[in-house]
């Protein structure tokens, strides 16, 4: 079973922010959370990834609690090209990665 | 260029033959995955693989078979025993210290 829970569904206005949470209660203090976006029949592609710290690149930023139990991914401007389904997965780092498990993640909805 | 790469992109089966999927990678990742993606649903874990000639049964292994041979390439053969096998088949690689690399997929109907 997946480590996170993510809303089924959100919607967004075009030019606002968009903000994405997951919980990951059962973390472990080596696991990384990693968010991924799918576009509509195409492979996932890589977004962030972060450990303790708030984390920003050009796509999106990475909000992380202080207890690391949950994650917010922010879209600072939503496109309607960032409609997609986004998820949110825990992995650890270094050494054997194990499986990497998807849950159903968060259908975003840009609209204009 | 570096990349994941799956072929074909559709395909197309009768019901009772075995199917071969193709991945291959040239990002010199240590682990491969494969994963089923139905309409609508998030991705399930077929199988996966950490290190040449070693693979472990993901979530929904029932009906599958993979090999890794070389660490390029990790072939999934959807058999006969595989119920409903219609679907879309994702691959992906990874190192330790990297993100996961997706291919684009393969679509498989069974007709």
């Amino acid at each position: 079973d997946a480590k996170t829970t993510q809303p089924p569904s959100m919607d967004c206005a075009e030019g606002r922010a968009a903000n994405l949470p997951c919980n990951h209660s059962t973390i472990s203090g080596n696991e990384y959370v990693y968010w991924y976006r799918q576009i509509h029949s195409q492979g996932p592609q890589y977004i962030i990834h972060g450990l303790k710290n708030n984390e920003t690149n050009e796509m999106a930023s990475l909000i992380i609690t202080e207890d690391r139990k949950s994650s917010t991914l922010i879209l600072p401007h939503a496109t309607l090209r960032d409609t997609a389904v986004y998820y949110c997965i825990v992995r650890p780092s270094g050494g054997s990665q194990g499986n990497l498990i998807f849950g159903k993640g968060t259908k975003l909805s840009v609209k204009p | 260029d570096g990349g994941i790469t799956q072929s074909p992109k559709y395909l197309f089966r009768k019901e009772g033959q075995n199917v071969t999927l193709s991945c291959e990678q040239n990002l010199n990742h240590d682990a491969m995955y494969w994963y089923r993606q139905d309409p609508g649903q998030g991705l399930r874990l077929i199988y996966y693989s950490q290190i040449v000639n070693d693979f472990q049964k993901g979530d929904i292994a029932e009906g599958y078979s993979v090999s890794r041979e070389k660490k390029e390439s990790f072939p999934l053969t959807v058999t006969s025993a595989q119920k409903n096998p219609t679907a879309f088949y994702l691959c992906a690689s990874s190192n330790s210290n990297t993100e996961a690399f997706f291919g684009q997929g393969t679509r498989l109907t069974v007709v």
